[in-house]
């Protein structure tokens, strides 16, 4: 069972705007920052979202995150075809003194 | 530019152990840290444990404590990853990803292990 906890799915239909959300604890996602990463199929994570809201580099600012108080958001307007991927959200736990993820959110467009 | 290769597929016998290589290319190695994630066939992401490059501190995740030893050779600019006592929930893909000390910016391509007797 996850530490964070994700709904398994979510869709769309190209150009919507969808949102995923991330609940934790006080001891992770409370007190830490939350990370946001994409999986396409067969590849390895992909960074989208770091220290709760800011973007890397080349990240579209069609996605977006936020946190308040134990939960996180990632939202993704403008949805397209290729946002189809599984996204993860991450904080550090303060009690496991440990990086957890949340049990991933399958991304469907419609 | 900058690049993690990581060692090929292994296919490993139950209780024994196996080691995974990370090596970077187009950094200075020593400048940063490494984590390692692993991914159980259709399962979330794991965090095992990272590495400091420069120093070769370590820090393990409670569930893998006593059964993963992360490693590093500079000369090599090469970080290892090595997991003992395999039992068949260990079959997973392995992933290095360096840390830029604000995120992890690049992943590697992932590494199958495969635990069967």
């Amino acid at each position: 069972q996850s530490v964070l906890t994700q709904p398994p799915s979510a869709s769309g239909t190209p150009g919507q705007r969808v949102t995923i959300s991330c609940s934790g604890s006080s001891s992770n996602i409370g007190s830490n920052y939350v990370y946001w990463y994409q999986q396409l199929p067969g590849t390895a994570p992909k960074l989208l979202i770091y220290r709760s809201n800011q973007r890397p580099s080349g990240v579209p600012d069609r996605f977006s995150g936020s946190k308040s108080g134990t939960s996180a958001s990632l939202a993704i307007s403008g949805l397209r075809s290729e946002d189809e991927a599984d996204y993860y959200c991450a904080a550090w736990d303060d009690s496991l003194s440990g990086r957890v993820f949340g049990g991933g959110t399958k991304l469907t467009v419609l | 530019q900058v690049q993690l290769v990581q060692s090929g597929a292994e296919v490993r016998k139950p209780g024994t152990s196996v080691k995974v290589s990370c090596k970077a290319s187009g950094y200075t190695f020593t400048t940063y840290s490494m984590h390692w994630v692993r991914q159980a066939p259709g399962q979330r992401l794991e965090w095992m444990g990272w590495i400091n490059a420069g120093d070769g501190n370590t820090k393990h995740s409670q569930k893998f404590q006593g059964r993963v030893a992360i490693t590093r050779d500079t000369s090599a600019s090469t970080a290892y990853m090595e997991l003992s006592s395999l039992t068949s929930e260990d079959t997973a893909i392995y992933y290095c990803a360096r840390d830029n000390g604000v995120y992890d910016d690049y992943w590697g391509q992932g590494t199958l292990v495969t635990v069967s007797s």
